[in-house]
């Protein structure tokens, strides 16, 4: 069974913070590494897909970078706002099959 | 903008009742999904299906069924509900290809009473 964690569980920050969290997820058969963004009371919305080794994405103030050989994935907000509440979801996805494998997520409350 | 829409945001329905959740897509995409959430969980697969009247289980089948007689809509269907089906149910869809983003809809609170 594959297993993708995510860490922290959950996190609250001041706003103005920055912060990041982990995802870890399998080394073999990588095919790509997704993080999406739930809201409460809205669909989660796809952040970063993310398919190499060494690559970095970046959305304003969020980026995220891979390491596919160790197993992990960061995602880094810089000065976090209070709009930037929400559940952070990361999704491995394996090659050759179309399961999205998605961790428990990392709940973020940025206080005002 | 991609929409998809799943027909209820909350429903409750009684042990043994079969229960249909809806969705639909308005992009013309090939790959549709069914998952739940429980708390403490991750999103976990219940079916998947890339293209009309094609499907595949997921990890969570037992108790469920679908339906994909278009290419826009995907149905999950509980055929007798329980209470362990109690959750929150989201559909997804993407083009073809396993590296597309996933584009949700707001899900479905199901409890079964």
């Amino acid at each position: 069974i594959l297993n993708v964690e995510q860490s922290p569980q959950s996190l609250h920050v001041q706003e103005g913070d920055s912060t990041n969290f982990t995802c870890s997820f399998p080394s073999s058969n990588f095919y790509a590494l997704h993080w999406y963004r739930w809201e409460t009371a809205k669909s989660p919305e796809a952040l970063f897909v993310m398919t190499l080794n060494g690559d970095e994405k970046k959305k304003g103030r969020i980026s995220a970078t891979l390491n596919t050989k160790e197993g992990y994935s960061y995602l880094y907000i810089k000065g976090s706002q209070p709009e930037d509440s929400a559940t952070y979801l990361c999704a491995f996805v394996g090659s050759g099959t179309y399961k999205y494998i998605f961790g428990t997520g990392t709940r973020l409350k940025v206080l005002a | 903008d991609v929409k998809v829409t799943q027909s209820s945001r909350y429903l409750v329905k009684r042990t043994g009742e079969k229960v249909f959740l809806e969705c639909v897509q308005d992009m013309d995409h090939e790959n549709m999904f069914w998952y739940r959430q429980d708390p403490g969980l991750g999103l976990r697969l219940i079916y998947f299906s890339y293209d009309v009247k094609m499907k595949e289980k997921g990890d969570i089948p037992e108790g469920y069924s679908v339906s994909r007689e278009k290419k826009e809509r995907f149905s999950l269907i509980l055929e007798s509900a329980s209470t362990n089906q109690t959750s929150m149910y989201l559909c997804a869809s993407s083009y073809t290809g396993n590296n597309e983003k996933l584009f949700f809809g707001s899900g479905t609170q199901l409890s079964v009473l």
